[in-house]
């Protein structure tokens, strides 16, 4: 079976740090593009950040661009979103998300979120 | 930025209807790269269309989509109980990826 595993959101103060972690089982995580997309309290859908296979490339939203950075760990099979100079609009169930082998696929798979309250 | 705007923002039916949710972008949205997603309460979303008519694994055949350019629409043929829920649009194919605000289905 596929599947998404978050962890790591929780309460943090304004200006402070949060590492998000995301566990993949069931597929050949090395082989596909991944997301972050989140979504703050009783608000849609937002794009967060995405990577590539290797990590070699990624984008993000420009509202996070220079505080968020998306890495991933093949061996772990692991998705990582590190969040600094966090803000109270950062306050968020963040998803991870499954892609495909194109950066232009939609998202076949989301996990169950974690929840960041700055 | 593309920006993909749903209506209508509450759509209120009876199981049994049918239903039409529309999207519509600011820019034209290639057909290869259009999703919609529904999320049920407390839930991630799910996947249920793809490259604006294809549906996803195991989505029933009652929800097909639709559209070209910059005017997209997802119909739910004959609502059932377990479709009531919040659906989004979502283009993939221009970074920033962008969502639509949302239409609830509500029971009437």
């Amino acid at each position: 079976e596929v599947q998404l595993v978050e962890s790591g959101g929780g309460l943090v103060q304004r200006g402070g740090s949060l590492r998000l972690s995301c566990v993949a089982s069931g597929f050949t995580f090395s082989s596909y593009w991944m997301s972050w997309v989140r979504q703050a309290p009783g608000s849609g859908l937002e794009w967060v950040a995405n990577i590539n296979q290797d990590g070699s490339e990624n984008y993000s939203v420009d509202s996070v661009k220079g505080r968020f950075t998306i890495s991933r760990d093949n061996a772990k099979n692991s998705l990582y979103l590190q969040m600094n100079g966090l803000r109270a609009e950062d306050t968020a169930v963040y998803y991870c998300c499954l892609g495909g082998i194109s950066r232009r696929d939609a998202f076949d798979i989301w996990g169950q979120g974690t929840m960041v309250n700055v | 930025e593309i920006v993909l705007t749903q209506s209508p923002g509450t759509l209120s039916l009876s199981p049994g209807e049918g239903a039409i949710l529309s999207c519509r972008a600011s820019q034209t949205v290639s057909t290869s790269y259009l999703a919609w997603y529904q999320q049920l309460p407390g839930q991630a979303p799910r996947l249920l269309i793809y490259a604006t008519s294809n549906r996803a694994t195991a989505i029933p055949d009652r929800f097909s989509g639709s559209g070209s350019g910059t005017d997209f629409t997802l119909t739910i043929s004959r609502l059932e109980p377990e479709d009531f829920a919040v659906y989004y649009c979502q283009q993939y194919g221009t970074s920033p990826l962008t969502f639509g605000g949302g239409t609830k289905v509500e029971i009437k």
